[in-house]
């Protein structure tokens, strides 16, 4: 069974920087590529960034080019997502999902972005 | 970036009785190897979202029968033939044919 577990959510000044981290297990984690969705409070889905399995490319929606790095580690089944740069408008339920087709979600970690 | 719109954003339904959501997409999603990569999202109260329906028409491992999508080209639906309380929730159709970006449509909130 896949599980994916995000962490490494909390409350963060405008301005800031977080890294969440998702933990997968139940799946060859090196042949997938990965993502990262958000949603925002009682608003809908975004997509926020994918990369593929081998970690070679990376792509990011236009809200956090520049601000967001994605990265992996295939040694210990983990996905990452570097935030800097942190606005209001990042305040957001942050999910690691499973390939660009998002056929598994996590449980989402909170982050929330206030002064 | 595709704009993907759903209709109605709101529908009240009977307990056993049919259901069904339409999604437009800004451009046709048949993508250039002849697939087509339109997906179906359930969000239940309080959960994460759950992918449905992959490829326009293709279920998912564990979801009910009552549960499909059709569509071609532009125009997209998910039909579910009896509601369950179990079903309440926000259903998402989302593109991955013109990726990058991936692109939801707004939510249908389905409730009683």
């Amino acid at each position: 069974e896949v599980q994916l577990l995000e962490s490494g959510g909390g409350l963060v000044q405008p301005g800031g920087s977080l890294r969440l981290s998702c933990a997968a297990s139940g799946l060859t984690f090196s042949s997938y590529a990965m993502s990262w969705a958000r949603q925002a409070p009682g608003k809908g889905l975004e997509w926020v960034s994918s990369i593929t399995g081998n970690g070679d490319r990376t792509y990011y929606a236009d809200a956090v080019k520049g601000r967001f790095t994605i990265s992996r580690d295939n040694s210990k089944n983990t996905l990452f997502l570097q935030m800097n740069s942190l606005r209001a408008e990042d305040t957001a339920l942050y999910y690691c999902a499973k390939t660009t087709g998002l056929d598994y979600w996590g449980q989402g970690t909170l982050v929330t972005v206030s002064s | 970036d595709v704009v993907m719109t759903q209709s109605p954003l709101s529908l009240p339904v009977t307990l056993g009785q049919p259901a069904s959501i339409s999604c437009r997409s800004s451009q046709s999603l048949v993508h250039s190897d002849g697939n087509t990569y339109l997906y179906w999202f359930q969000q239940r109260p309080g959960q994460s979202p759950r992918r449905l329906i992959y490829k326009v028409s293709n279920r998912e491992s564990g979801v009910p029968d009552r549960f499909s999508g059709s569509g071609s080209g532009t125009d997209f639906t998910l039909n579910i033939t009896r509601v369950e309380a179990e079903d309440i929730g926000v259903y998402y159709c989302m593109q991955g044919t013109h990726w990058p970006p991936a692109t939801f449509g707004q939510g249908t909130k389905v409730e009683i």
